[in-house]
C-alpha cells in the first residue's frame, strides 16, 4: 500500500509550545499534502508541497519534505488550544498518474490551555 | 459559499437494504472522490471520478458503486450493505486529481446492523 504513516500517533503539548508531526511514505510522489480534521468532521487542507520543494511555510505552519528519506514533517509553532485536531498527510502516487490520494492514519494533537 | 454537501449525515440501516449517499459540489470541480474512515486505518479511497462519466476504483471498492452523470454530483451506492461497511464516509472534490487541494464534505456516519 502507498498509505503514509504519521508519527507520533498522539501528541499532547501545552499552549504556546511547538508541535512537530512526521509522515513517512513508501513510493515516489509528485506532491504531499497535509490536512487537519476536527473530531468527526471533514478534513481541511492545510498545505501542499511539491516533490521538488524542500520547505514551505504558511502562517504558523512549516512543512519540510525529504524525498530521499520519503518523509515529511509538519511543525505548528506557538500552538493554541484551537489547534487541537487530527493531522493527516496525503500523498499521490507518482507512477499511478496522480489520480489517487493516499492518506496516513493521522496524528492526534491535543493542545492544553 | 464554496462547499461539498453530503446527505444524509447520519444513517442507521439493516443488512441488505440498498442505500444511496448523495454528494454535491458547487465549485465546478472535475475530480470527485469517496473515502471511508475507520479507527486505526485512516482514510481509504473507495472510488474516484476524473470527470463526468469517468469513474475508477480506489483502494477499497468492494461492495460499493458510484456514478457521475453530472459534474456536480457523485452519489455512493451500497446495493446490499453489510455490517463491515459501518464507517464514516467522506466525499471530496478538487479542481484536478493529485496536484490540487481536496475539499471535503462534512461526512456521513453509517451504521449497518
Amino acid at each position: 500500500s502507498q498509505q503514509g504513516e504519521e508519527d507520533p500517533q498522539a501528541l499532547s503539548i501545552q499552549e504556546g509550545e511547538n508541535a512537530t508531526m512526521n509522515c513517512s511514505y513508501k513510493t515516489s510522489i509528485n506532491n504531499l499534502q497535509w490536512y487537519r480534521q476536527n473530531s468527526g468532521r471533514g478534513l481541511v487542507h492545510l498545505i501542499l508541497i511539491r516533490s521538488n520543494e524542500r520547505e514551505k511555510h504558511s502562517g504558523r505552519l512549516r512543512v519540510t519534505l525529504d524525498t530521499s528519506k520519503k518523509s515529511s514533517s509538519l511543525l505548528i509553532t506557538a500552538s493554541r488550544a484551537a489547534d487541537t485536531a487530527s493531522y493527516f498527510c496525503a500523498t499521490d502516487g507518482k507512477w499511478t498518474g496522480a489520480n489517487n490520494l493516499f492518506f496516513g492514519t493521522g496524528t492526534r494533537l491535543t493542545v492544553i490551555p | 459559499e464554496a462547499q461539498v454537501t453530503q446527505n444524509p449525515r447520519y444513517l442507521i440501516t439493516v443488512t441488505g437494504k440498498k442505500l444511496t449517499v448523495t454528494c454535491s459540489q458547487n465549485m465546478n470541480h472535475e475530480y470527485m472522490s469517496w473515502y471511508r474512515q475507520d479507527p486505526g486505518l485512516g482514510l481509504r479511497q473507495i472510488y474516484y471520478s476524473m470527470n463526468v462519466e469517468v469513474t475508477d476504483k480506489g483502494d477499497v471498492p468492494e461492495g460499493y458503486k458510484v456514478s457521475r452523470k453530472e459534474k456536480r454530483n457523485f452519489p455512493l451506492i451500497l446495493e446490499s450493505p453489510s455490517p463491515n461497511q459501518t464507517s464514516l464516509y467522506f466525499c471530496a472534490s478538487s479542481l484536478q486529481a493529485g496536484v490540487a487541494e481536496q475539499y471535503f464534505g462534512p461526512g456521513t456516519r453509517l451504521t449497518v446492523t
